[in-house]
């Protein structure tokens, strides 16, 4: 168990629709990553905040957004679903935004758009 | 550009020494991660290295070498159970950590 809580497990929706993520980071860590992870694609990181701040942003699309919360936990909003959204979506969490710490993985959340 | 290579694949035997290369290429680089991932489960920290050399932590080490752009990841005594992909993140300038692909290790008794 690497301490953090991502809910809900597993999502099914259809196209167009908006769905919300949640993660709670292990307790004490700072920051917290998204990311998105398809068959064809590994492991991509959409964003990165710490302590409430945006710090770091990757390939994330305009349709996405995010935020952290002043207890630190994350938000992951996912809106006009296509087809292709479709992935296995992790949470992730460090001590501090830095990346000489090791991430720990949530159990993610996975999305299936009909 | 970023760029991190792993072979796609590998079997090895039960008890057996198997050894996963990684290469890349990235804007500016803040250290190497290794992590395990057993099929529709989240990713598990392995090792880290920032320095030039070899860390060893149980059955597992990790390689690094900051010149040549190459890092592997080394399992000794092999279990069926390490059968996972194992990936290679690199911590980039931009503060981001940028996943390879991953190898497929099987492990055969």
């Amino acid at each position: 168990d690497s301490g953090v809580t991502q809910t809900p497990k597993h999502l099914i929706t259809a196209t167009g629709q908006r769905v919300t993520l949640r993660c709670s980071p292990r307790s004490g860590d700072l920051s917290v990553y998204w990311y998105q992870q398809s068959l064809d694609q590994g492991l991509q990181f959409l964003i990165q905040y710490y302590n409430g701040e945006e710090r770091a942003k990757g390939n994330i699309l305009e349709r996405f957004s995010a935020q952290q919360f002043p207890d630190l936990h994350s938000e992951l909003n996912l809106s006009s679903l296509e087809l292709g959204d479709s992935a296995l979506y992790f949470c992730a969490s460090s001590v501090d935004g830095g990346g000489n710490q090791p991430q720990h993985f949530g159990d993610g959340t996975r999305l299936s758009i009909l | 550009g970023q760029n991190i290579d792993q072979p796609t694949e590998m079997t090895a035997t039960e008890g057996a020494i198997v050894q996963i290369n990684c290469t890349y290429q990235t804007s500016g680089f803040n250290g190497l991660f290794w992590y395990q991932q057993h099929a529709g489960e989240a990713p598990t920290f392995l090792s880290y290295n920032v320095l030039d050399g070899l860390e060893e932590k149980g059955r597992f080490s990790s390689f690094l070498s900051r010149s040549k752009g190459y890092s592997y990841l080394l399992l000794k005594e092999l279990q069926m159970k390490d059968s996972a992909s194992y990936l290679c993140a690199v911590h980039n300038q931009g503060g981001k950590l940028i996943f390879g692909q991953g190898t497929e290790l099987s492990v055969k008794p």
